[in-house]
């Protein structure tokens, strides 16, 4: 148990669906990430989150939407998604700091778009 | 700028004989260096971490890592494999200057024969 929580664990989605991802910690971590991790590919920055500000977006499509409504929760809107987008999608959280820090993980959505 | 590089897709290796499994770094900054492994179904956990103390690092399950900077690596080493660490195994690079930007190596999933 690293303290991340990640729900749903498994998403099934039509690609004119509406759904969101939820992460949530209980560390008392300042920053939040979400990772895309496809098969054959090495993890995906999407998003980081620092003190709720978004701090990174790595060039990620508008049908992926994040919300950062306080420091425990981190929220991933999905709309019009195609079906490569599906993927296991994981969260993330650190201390705020110099860079050094290690992520705690959740156990990740497996998200299938068809 | 940082990348990493995990130098094979895939190591096979039989129970009770040594692990090795190799990464190679380029950073402008002086780095963090991380080993996390991932089991099926299931997020990340970190194993061990560098950040510029001793060179060679300790971490959970009997797995440990010279960080070498003349060669610009950082290998996971283990004596003896054991079943349970079939999984995969990702090497990470962090600057040490601030920042959230994480680099992931593309993974190395690790086969362990009875």
């Amino acid at each position: 148990e690293t303290g991340v929580t990640q729900t749903p664990r498994h998403l099934v989605m039509g690609m004119t669906n509406k759904k969101s991802l939820k992460c949530e910690q209980h560390l008392g971590h300042n920053a939040m990430y979400w990772y895309k991790q496809s098969a054959k590919k090495p993890l995906e920055l999407m998003f980081v989150y620092s003190l709720e500000e978004r701090v990174e977006n790595n060039s990620v499509p508008s049908r992926f939407s994040p919300e950062c409504p306080n420091s425990s929760h981190l929220f991933l809107h999905l709309h019009t998604l195609q079906p490569e987008d599906s993927a296991l999608y994981l969260c993330a959280s650190s201390p705020q700091g110099q860079g050094g820090e290690k992520l705690f993980f959740g156990s990740g959505t497996q998200l299938s778009v068809l | 700028a940082q990348s990493v590089t995990q130098l094979d897709s895939h190591v096979s290796v039989s129970e009770g004989t040594p692990v090795l499994l190799r990464c190679n770094y380029s950073s402008s900054y002086s780095p963090s260096l991380f080993w996390y492994v991932q089991h099926p179904n299931k997020g990340l956990q970190l194993l061990l971490k560098y950040t510029s103390a001793a060179t060679l690092v300790k971490g959970i399950n009997g797995f440990e890592a010279e960080f070498k900077k003349s060669e610009t690596s950082f290998h996971l080493t283990k004596p003896s494999a054991h079943m349970s660490d079939a999984a995969e195994y990702f090497c990470v690079v962090r600057a040490n200057t601030g920042g959230f930007k994480t680099i992931f190596g593309a993974g190395t999933r690790l086969f362990v024969k009875a």
